[in-house]
């Protein structure tokens, strides 16, 4: 059974980092990409970043050069380095596996786990 | 970056009635469309990925068409466990937009 587990959430202050990790079981983790996508409270899904198999990334705008994605396949774990936090980044960010390997057209999130809150408040 | 626009927003219906929810792209997707479902305090869920194929497990009363700029998610007939919100997101180029969620709730 496919199974991912955030962790690493809490409260940060305006500016702060946090690293968020998701570990990965009941599937070969390198042969999969991988996603975090995030939602604030009360509104809708937000995609974030995205790593494939082989390490390609590619980000949201509205993260990008703050946040950035990375995977250790040795320890079946996906990451998210987050800086310069800002108040609109709270939200409970989701990892989720893809479909296949690539970023390519096509790819869709077949497993989801139960998310990680960050807060990011004063 | 393509937008995601679904209608409508919210709606109300009865154990029984079929639901239909609309969802449009900017610009063409291809078939590169798939459907999530959400319930509170839950993760999503994949129902349908490429427009109409059914992911595993889910009911056959879930179905999806279309393609280009237009898909619709239908329910055939809801059970009382389908009253969540259904989000589209297209999966045809990077950022993975979603739509901004359509929320089923009992009447």
């Amino acid at each position: 059974e496919v199974q991912l587990v955030e962790s690493g959430g809490g409260l940060v202050q305006p500016g702060g980092s946090l690293r968020l990790s998701c570990g990965a079981s009941g599937f070969t983790f390198s042969n999969y990409a991988m996603s975090w996508v995030r939602q604030a409270p009360g509104k809708g899904l937000e995609w974030v970043s995205v790593i494939s198999a082989s390490g390609v990334t590619n980000y949201a705008d509205s993260v990008r050069g703050r946040f950035t994605i990375s995977r250790d396949s040795s320890e079946n774990t996906l990451y998210l380095q987050m800086n310069s936090l800002r108040a609109e980044d709270t939200a409970v960010y989701y990892c989720a596996r893809a479909s296949g390997s690539g970023m390519g057209s096509g790819y869709y999130k077949t497993n989801w786990g139960q998310g990680t809150l960050v807060t990011v408040s004063s | 970056d393509i937008q995601m626009t679904q209608s409508p927003s919210s709606l109300s219906a009865s154990v029984g009635d079929r639901v239909t929810i609309t969802c449009r792209a900017s610009q063409s997707i291809s078939n590169y469309l798939n459907w999530y479902q959400q319930k509170p305090g839950k993760a999503p869920n994949l129902l349908i990925y490429a427009a109409s194929s059914l992911q595993s497990g889910v009911p056959s009363r879930f179905s999806g068409s279309g393609s280009g700029t237009d898909f619709t998610l239908s329910i055939s007939s809801l059970q009382p466990e389908d009253f969540a919100t259904y989000y589209c997101q297209q999966s045809y180029i990077t950022p993975r937009t979603f739509g901004q969620g359509t929320k089923v709730e009992i009447k």
